[in-house]
């Protein structure tokens, strides 16, 4: 089993529609979870962190955690197609080691 | 610096050969972290530096692979004998006190 597993995708969504992106986890340790961006050829960037169980809202972004289930989901609200990328999950113990996902990569067509 | 800033940019080496990856970091990030991504995977954790010291190396994956960071700034990845399986894109980030990092450009290395 792998410890942080993402569907690789690709999820096709309508621009204007949400995008939901899941990831689960292995390790119950696990205590502070990231979503990083990465267009193709470039290098990730960092969207959103969550450490407690719950929904965090960022514009159009809202991260959701369930320690209990043991995931970790993104969605993207009014989606465009700028944010055509690949979705990275990664969870860590603390926060400095972070085990990544494969990625998911989402389409938004116009 | 303004941001994570990675040399060369692409490293183009042959089979045995040795090679240096640097990396400068955000000015005043005391962590300073390197990963590798193959083709098609998410990063792989190598090591993480706090101020001079490597706080974990548990990811680098034999001892062909060593990194320094001795004034707790810039820091270098060094692979020794290199083999055609160290291709990867070589990932630098840093942080103020850890986790949610700014990642670098990263260094394409390919081993022929």
């Amino acid at each position: 089993q792998k410890e942080v597993e993402q569907n690789s995708g690709p999820l096709s969504v309508p621009e204007g529609a949400i995008a939901s992106l899941n990831c689960t986890y292995s390790d119950r340790g696990s205590q502070s979870f990231f979503w990083y961006r990465q267009y193709s050829g470039k290098s990730p960037e960092l969207i959103m962190f969550i450490y407690s169980n719950g929904d965090k809202e960022d514009g159009r972004f809202t991260a959701q955690l369930n320690k209990a289930s043991q995931y970790v989901s993104l969605l993207i609200r009014d989606s465009q197609p700028s944010d055509s990328a690949t979705y990275l999950c990664a969870v860590g113990l603390n926060t400095d080691k972070l085990i990544f996902g494969t990625g998911t990569r989402l389409q938004v067509f116009p | 610096g303004a941001g994570v800033s990675q040399t060369p940019s692409n490293k183009v080496t042959e089979k045995g050969k040795y090679v240096e990856l640097r990396c400068d970091p955000i000015s005043g990030h005391t962590a300073l972290y390197w990963y590798r991504q193959s083709l098609g995977q998410g990063p792989e954790f190598l090591i993480y530096f706090q101020g001079t010291g490597a706080a974990d190396d548990s990811g680098l994956p034999n001892d062909r692979f060593f990194a320094v960071r001795p004034e707790g700034s810039v820091s270098t990845l060094k692979i020794q004998r290199t083999e055609r399986g160290d291709s990867a894109v070589y990932l630098c980030a840093s942080s103020p006190t850890g986790g949610g990092y700014t990642f670098g450009s990263g260094t394409r290395l390919t081993v022929v």
